[in-house]
């Protein structure tokens, strides 16, 4: 069965970098894009960004270019998301998802929360 | 503001039926970029109800349903049950941001 696992959860201080993990299993880890999506305490859902898993195109929001980068590896089947110049408001549970914009996000990860606090 | 507008809650008495709307604009749902449905429980991962407008994923209910017209979508849920109180969130593709993006989330309330 399709599976996503994420890394566990991270404190970090302001100005910090995060790097979470979502490991993939259960399909063809190059036959779909990973999205990643966050969610800040008691608010809606935000759209981070997303990487091809055939290629490692990436597209990201408009408000994280320069701060966030994702990768992947073929040979775990991993997605990685990193986060630098970490900002309070980067304090938020991160998910990530299967799929594209085209068909939605059909399987998700159980999510990790990043806490940015001094 | 989400580029999405959703009501912030609609609520309904098990066994009626509750809609909830999702609008955009004339660079996402009103440019014919499908709109995509969650559930999310509390505590946890959102879930797909439907995707590419009206499209049941495997395991959803029938009674759940979606809906596309110009820039509005809409989600409707017929023989409301109180597992159904959670969350919703409606999502799209806005070409002028290039990103993809969601509405504001409706939490459904079951009397």
């Amino acid at each position: 069965q399709v599976q996503l696992v994420q890394s566990g959860t991270e404190v970090k201080k302001p100005g910090a970098s995060v790097k979470v993990s979502c490991k993939a299993s259960g399909y063809a880890f190059t036959s779909y894009d990973i999205s990643w999506v966050r969610q800040a305490p008691g608010q809606g859902l935000e759209w981070v960004g997303w990487i091809s898993g055939y290629n490692g195109n990436t597209n990201f929001a408009q408000k994280l270019q320069g701060r966030v980068t994702m990768t992947t590896d073929t040979s775990t089947s991993t997605v990685y998301l990193e986060l630098r110049s970490l900002r309070y408001d980067d304090t938020a549970v991160y998910y990530c998802g299967r799929g594209g914009y085209v068909h939605g996000y059909d399987y998700w990860g159980q999510g990790t929360l990043v806490t940015v606090s001094s | 503001q989400s580029v999405l507008t959703q009501p912030p809650s609609v609520s309904g008495a098990p066994g009626q039926r509750v809609t909830i709307s999702c609008t955009g604009s004339s660079s996402n749902t009103g440019a014919g970029f499908d709109v995509h449905w969650y559930q999310q429980l509390p505590g946890t991962a959102p879930k797909l109800l439907i995707s590419r407008n009206n499209n049941r994923p495997s395991g959803v209910p029938d009674r759940f349903s979606g809906s596309k017209s110009g820039t509005s979508a809409s989600l409707t849920i017929t023989g409301l049950q109180a597992e159904d109180e959670a969350d919703y969130y409606c999502q799209s593709y806005d070409s002028s941001l290039s990103n993809v993006v969601f509405g504001g989330g409706t939490k459904l309330t079951v009397l």
